[in-house]
């Protein structure tokens, strides 16, 4: 039973398209992240909704946009790529108290 | 500016020993602080929570402690094995709490020898 989902695992896509990431989680949380993990590894925090609604938005482009359609649910559609999106992209969820689940991420590559 | 530092990019030891990883901090008061291990290719998985007014907690064979003094955790895997070698990150939360609003070090790769 998988925890958090995520889809696609790989994504090589050109610069200027438009392309999706999705996420599910089965755990019932309420709230839900999307990070990225540069070359360097480094993991940073892009979003969050709690229950469908916007509770962080760090420094992000906006050509990055999170959709919520329900609770279990938090996708990524990100506009106009660039080369510097490429990056391994993780969902989570937030459990109780305070543990975070991720999922096994995706590996965008922007040619 | 607000850091969190994890000082050993790598860190390699012998099986059986113990493994000791740091994590520091600068300009945050974070009510808690988490360590999770990441493999390669995979997302990381949660291992410990440790609240500000807790010194100690421990998990089997992990322990993490947390001075807020000295805005410091350690992180200890006692008689260590080579499955534990993986890279081990430590996260703090920025805004008291509430929302899970973590800042993460850039990871210890820990190598366990046989």
């Amino acid at each position: 039973d998988t925890a958090v989902s995520q889809t696609p695992k790989y994504l090589v896509t050109q610069m200027g398209n438009d392309k999706s990431i999705k996420c599910e989680q089965n755990l019932g949380h309420d709230t839900m992240y999307w990070y990225k993990q540069d070359s360097k590894k480094f993991l940073k925090i892009m979003f969050s909704y709690n229950n469908k609604e916007l509770i962080i938005n760090e420094t992000v482009p906006n050509r990055f946009s999170p959709k919520s359609p329900d609770k279990a649910h938090l996708n990524l559609h990100i506009n106009s790529l660039e080369l510097g999106d490429s990056a391994v992209y993780f969902c989570a969820s937030r459990g109780d108290p305070l543990e975070q689940f991720f999922g096994p991420g995706t590996r965008l590559t922007v040619l | 500016s607000q850091k969190i530092e994890q000082n050993s990019e790598a860190l390699n030891i012998q099986e059986g020993k113990t493994a000791t990883l740091t994590c520091n901090y600068t300009n945050y008061s974070p009510a808690y602080l988490q360590w999770y291990r990441q493999d390669p290719g995979r997302g990381p998985v949660f291992l410990l929570l440790i609240r500000e007014n807790e010194k100690e907690k421990r998990k089997e064979r992990l322990k993490v402690t947390f001075d807020t003094t000295l805005k410091q955790s350690l992180f200890h895997i006692t008689a260590s094995q080579p499955a534990d070698s993986a890279t081990y990150l430590c996260a703090l939360d920025r805004d008291g709490g509430s929302q899970g609003n973590l800042i993460f070090g850039k990871g210890t790769k820990l190598s366990v020898k046989p």
